[in-house]
C-alpha cells in the first residue's frame, strides 16, 4: 500500500510571501487531516476533511491559511501571506474512517522555513 | 490550554532495560488514546492504542497502561532496543477522529 505523499519536502520563503503544500492520501481513505508541528511541540490539527467536506477547521488561521480537497482525494494547504511564526513542519494524514480507534497514516511532512 | 501533557522531554535507558514514557491528560471526555513514534525527517507512525474502557493493551514489546482516575497513561517498552530511539507522542481523541497530541518525549536507547 502506497503511503501518504506530500510535496515539497522543504520550502524556504520570505515573510509576506505565499506558499502551497500538496498532499495525496492513501487510496480509499475518506478522511484527510492537516497538522502543524512547531519545533518542540506536538502536532496541532489545522483542518479535517471528510471526503471533500470540512469537518473541523476551528484552529485554522483563516485570515492567512486556506485548504481545499477537490474531488475528495488530493488536498492543498496554502499560506498567504506567511509570517515568521508559520515556520513548522506541515503534516498531512489520512484514515479510512473518522472517529476514535483508527490510527492515522502520516506523510513525511513539508518543512517550512519563513525568513 | 494543553490538554495532553508529556512532562519529560527526554529519557535515556540502557539496551535491554525497560523504557517507561508517561502522559497526562485533563479532558475526561477523551475516550481513546494512542502512541506514535517519530524518526527524524519522517512523519509519526502509529504504535499502539487503548480504549478508555480498558486499562491495559499489549502488542509485543509495547504495553500501554491507562489510569482513568488519575488521567494518566504510560507506554512500557520491554526490552528496549537501540532502534526504539525516537520521539514518542501520546495523543487523545474523542469520537471525531481529531487527535490532541502531547509535546513528545525523546527516547534514547544506549547500546
Amino acid at each position: 500500500e502506497a503511503g501518504v505523499a506530500q510535496s515539497p519536502r522543504y520550502k524556504i520563503i520570505e515573510k509576506r510571501q505565499s506558499v502551497a503544500f500538496w498532499c495525496n492520501p492513501i487510496s480509499g481513505h475518506a478522511t484527510l487531516y492537516w497538522y502543524q508541528q512547531i519545533l518542540g511541540q506536538g502536532p496541532k490539527l489545522l483542518i479535517q476533511f471528510q471526503n471533500n467536506g470540512v469537518v473541523d477547521d476551528s484552529q485554522l488561521p483563516k485570515d492567512r491559511f486556506s485548504a481545499e480537497r477537490l474531488k475528495g482525494v488530493d488536498s492543498t494547504l496554502k499560506i498567504q501571506p506567511a509570517k515568521l511564526e508559520d515556520s513548522a513542519v506541515y503534516l498531512c494524514a489520512s484514515s479510512y474512517l473518522s472517529g476514535q480507534g483508527h490510527g492515522y497514516t502520516f506523510g513525511s511532512g513539508t518543512r517550512l522555513t519563513v525568513v | 490550554d494543553q490538554q495532553v501533557k508529556q512532562n519529560s522531554p527526554s529519557l535515556s535507558v540502557q539496551e535491554g532495560r525497560i523504557s517507561i514514557l508517561n502522559c497526562d491528560y485533563t479532558n475526561s471526555m477523551f475516550d481513546y488514546f494512542l502512541w506514535y513514534k517519530k524518526y527524524p525527517a519522517e512523519g509519526p507512525t502509529f504504535l499502539i492504542s487503548i480504549s478508555s474502557i480498558k486499562d491495559k493493551n499489549e502488542d509485543g514489546r509495547f504495553t500501554v497502561f491507562l489510569n482513568k482516575s488519575a488521567k494518566h497513561l504510560s507506554l512500557h517498552i520491554v526490552p528496549s532496543q537501540p532502534g526504539d530511539s525516537a520521539v514518542y507522542f501520546c495523543a487523545a481523541s474523542r469520537d471525531t477522529g481529531k487527535l490532541i497530541f502531547g509535546q513528545g518525549t525523546t527516547l534514547q536507547v544506549k547500546p
